[in-house]
């Protein structure tokens, strides 16, 4: 069965720092893998989506790279801000036909502070 | 578009009770899925459907029932609410199933069950 972790579980930042998170997978035969962004009391907003034959995918400030062999994937977050402020959460498909739907960590609870 | 959208936000659910949770997209996707979010569990799929009059269980279907007469549509029904039904229930859509698509979350019914 597949399982998705994330690291760290929470992370403080002061603003304008670049940051790292962590996402492993056990399983590699993956479709693709997702990050989101879940502010509080909200649904999920997807941020980057990464094919598994691709090795990157970048939107404005946000980076996420796949190395789909080691089950990881990163997500960089340059010169942050406080309204990145939220939870990051990871998923990956392993299944086309939606079977098993997406299997998401838990999540990394991101606080930047002013 | 409105995108995915939820109805309740909120509801209170007596023991045995049973409710309707209302989804619908305007975006035509053929894939739809909902998922339960629990502290310390992360979301977990319940039921999906590829596509009108077609549905099938997730990795969490027991107590929930899903049917999926229109493309815009899949409402998820609790037929004998428990205590253990108490969380936060997102829908998802997708154009295609979840090779290579983005998934488009619903802001979350939050149901309590006493």
């Amino acid at each position: 069965k597949q399982e998705v972790t994330q690291i760290p579980a929470a992370l403080s930042v002061p603003e304008g720092e670049n940051l790292v998170l962590n996402c492993s997978f056990t399983d590699s035969a993956i479709y693709n893998l997702q990050w989101f962004r879940q502010d509080p009391g909200k649904g999920l907003t997807s941020l980057l989506l990464i094919q598994s034959s691709q090795r990157e995918q970048t939107s404005g400030r946000l980076n996420a790279s796949l190395d789909k062999s080691s089950g990881r994937s990163t997500l960089y977050i340059a010169a942050s801000q406080p309204g990145d402020s939220a939870t990051y959460l990871c998923a990956v498909s392993t299944s086309g036909g939606g079977a098993d739907g997406l299997t998401f960590g838990k999540g990394t609870h991101l606080i930047i502070q002013p | 578009n409105a995108g995915v959208t939820q109805t309740p936000k909120f509801q209170v659910l007596k023991t045995g009770q049973s409710m309707t949770l209302q989804c619908a997209q305007d975006m035509n996707h053929e894939y739809m899925s909902w998922y339960r979010q629990d502290p310390g569990m992360g979301l977990r799929l319940i039921h999906y459907s590829v596509g009108a009059g077609i549905t099938d269980q997730g990795e969490v279907p027991n107590g929930y029932n899903v049917s999926r007469s229109t493309t815009e549509d899949f409402p998820l029904r609790l037929l004998s609410a428990a205590p253990s039904q108490t969380s936060v229930y997102f829908c998802a859509s997708s154009y295609g199933g979840l090779a290579g698509e983005t998934q488009y979350f619903g802001p979350g019914t939050r149901l309590l069950v006493l």
